[in-house]
């Protein structure tokens, strides 16, 4: 069974510092990984989608890597702002199975503060 | 524009009632799923739909149903035989094809009075 983790759980930085997320997961047969963020009480906006064939993803002040082989995701925020902070989360979607499922993990907590 | 609305933002439940909570989706996309999100987890998969009149169970279907009988509308129904529903509830869609990603509403609180 697919397990997602995210390490720390909690994140505090001062405003202006670049920063780094990371997400593993068991098991290598992904088909791809997504990056979401989460503001309290909100649902989840898409980040970055990551296909299993490539190696990272850019977005603005977001670099999303993937190294499948190692089951690890990392997500870079470069000069991270107060707006930044919210839940971010990442899931990954396995090859077998049917249909578009995503197995999440729990989340790391980002304050950004000024 | 373009999204994705569920309904109602907060939802109470008495003992024994079913309640339903509702998605809708206007991105004209085939796949649907209802996720559970509990404190200090992650969301959980409860049900999915990749068609019309086509459902899947999810890794906690137990004590909900649901049903697609149009393209943009996904219900959930949460009934009495769920003991534990006090959870955030998240619609999602997508176009349906793997490698696209999923789309979120804004979700449901549903609480016990």
């Amino acid at each position: 069974k697919q397990e997602v983790t995210q390490i720390p759980a909690a994140l505090s930085v001062p405003e202006g510092e670049n920063l780094v997320l990371n997400c593993s997961f068991t098991d290598s047969a992904i088909y791809n990984l997504q990056w979401f963020r989460q503001d309290p009480g909100k649902g989840l906006t898409s980040l970055l989608l990551i296909q299993s064939s490539q190696r990272e993803q850019t977005s603005g002040r977001l670099n999303a890597s993937l190294d499948k082989s190692s089951g690890r995701s990392t997500l870079y925020i470069a000069a991270s702002q107060p707006g930044d902070s919210a839940t971010y989360l990442c899931a990954v979607r396995l090859l077998t199975g049917g249909g578009n499922k995503l197995t999440f993990g729990t989340g790391t907590q980002l304050k950004v503060e000024l | 524009d373009g999204g994705i609305t569920q309904s109602p933002k907060y939802l109470f439940r008495k003992e024994g009632q079913n309640v339903t909570l509702s998605c809708e989706q206007n991105l004209n996309h085939d796949a649907m799923y209802w996720y559970r999100q509990d404190p200090g987890q992650g969301l959980r998969l409860i049900y999915y739909s990749q068609i019309v009149n086509d459902f899947q169970k999810g890794d906690i279907a137990e004590g909900y149903s649901v049903s697609r009988e149009k393209k943009e509308s996904f219900p959930l129904t949460v009934t009495s035989a769920q003991k534990n529903p006090t959870a955030f509830y998240l619609c999602a869609s997508s176009i349906g094809h793997s490698n696209q990603p999923q789309h979120f509403g804004d979700g449901t609180r549903l609480s016990i009075l």
